[in-house]
């Protein structure tokens, strides 16, 4: 079965400083895909990206960057400039063609200080 | 406006009892999902819907229940089984298959008494 680690519990950084996020995947599937969650205080998880496995193009939306390496196993996430707002924990999930189960890492809480 | 109800936000409930949480959707969304999470375990899959009438369990779907007459709605039952019910449980919704993102509701907590 798939697996997800997200080694940083907790990362409190100050604002405008840049942070980045670290996702580790484990799978067997060739055909595979990465998500990014962010939830806020409020508890409501809401989708930040996606990325299927044969498209290792970095991406960058705003402050929000995505840097996925097959070689490594890594869909790491960096904030740049981080503003308070960011605060919140992240979560890293992995779903597998074969089976429609989304696996979720144990999350990152983000404490960004004014 | 399309989106994913929970109800209620908070539920408290003595130990023993059976309790449901409600999920609607209106994003004519094929496949629904219910999710259990505990601090700083992340969320864990309690039983998933791809269609009507349909549904198979998740990784700890032992003492829990739900059911899916309609698209719109897969209500999830606690039921007295379920050894540690207190947890904050969130539902979500998807067009279905692997590649899709999961839209999530607000969460309902439970606390058991």
């Amino acid at each position: 079965a798939q697996k997800v680690t997200q080694a940083q519990t907790e990362i409190s950084v100050v604002e405008k400083e840049d942070v980045t996020l670290d996702c580790v995947y484990e799978t067997r599937d060739t055909t595979y895909y990465l998500f990014w969650y962010k939830q806020p205080p409020s508890g409501e998880l809401v989708f930040l990206i996606r990325r299927n496995s044969f498209d290792e193009q970095n991406e960058i939306s705003g402050r929000y960057s995505w840097n996925f390496q097959k070689s490594t196993s890594s869909f790491n996430f960096t904030i740049t400039a981080s503003q308070v707002v960011d605060s919140a924990v992240y979560f890293c999930a992995l779903s597998e063609a074969s089976n429609n189960d989304m696996r979720f890492g144990a999350g990152t809480r983000l404490t960004v200080k004014p | 406006d399309g989106g994913i109800t929970q109800s209620p936000k908070y539920l408290f409930r003595k130990e023993g009892q059976n309790v449901t949480l409600s999920c609607e959707q209106n994003l004519n969304h094929d496949a629904m999902y219910w999710y259990r999470q505990d601090p700083g375990q992340g969320l864990r899959l309690i039983y998933y819907s791809q269609i009507v009438n349909d549904f198979q369990k998740g990784d700890i779907a032992e003492g829990y229940s739900v059911s899916r007459e309609k698209k719109e709605s897969f209500p999830l039952t606690v039921t007295s089984a379920q050894k540690n019910p207190t947890a904050f449980y969130l539902c979500a919704s998807s067009r279905g298959g692997s590649n899709n993102e999961q839209f999530f509701g607000p969460g309902t907590r439970l606390t058991v008494l």
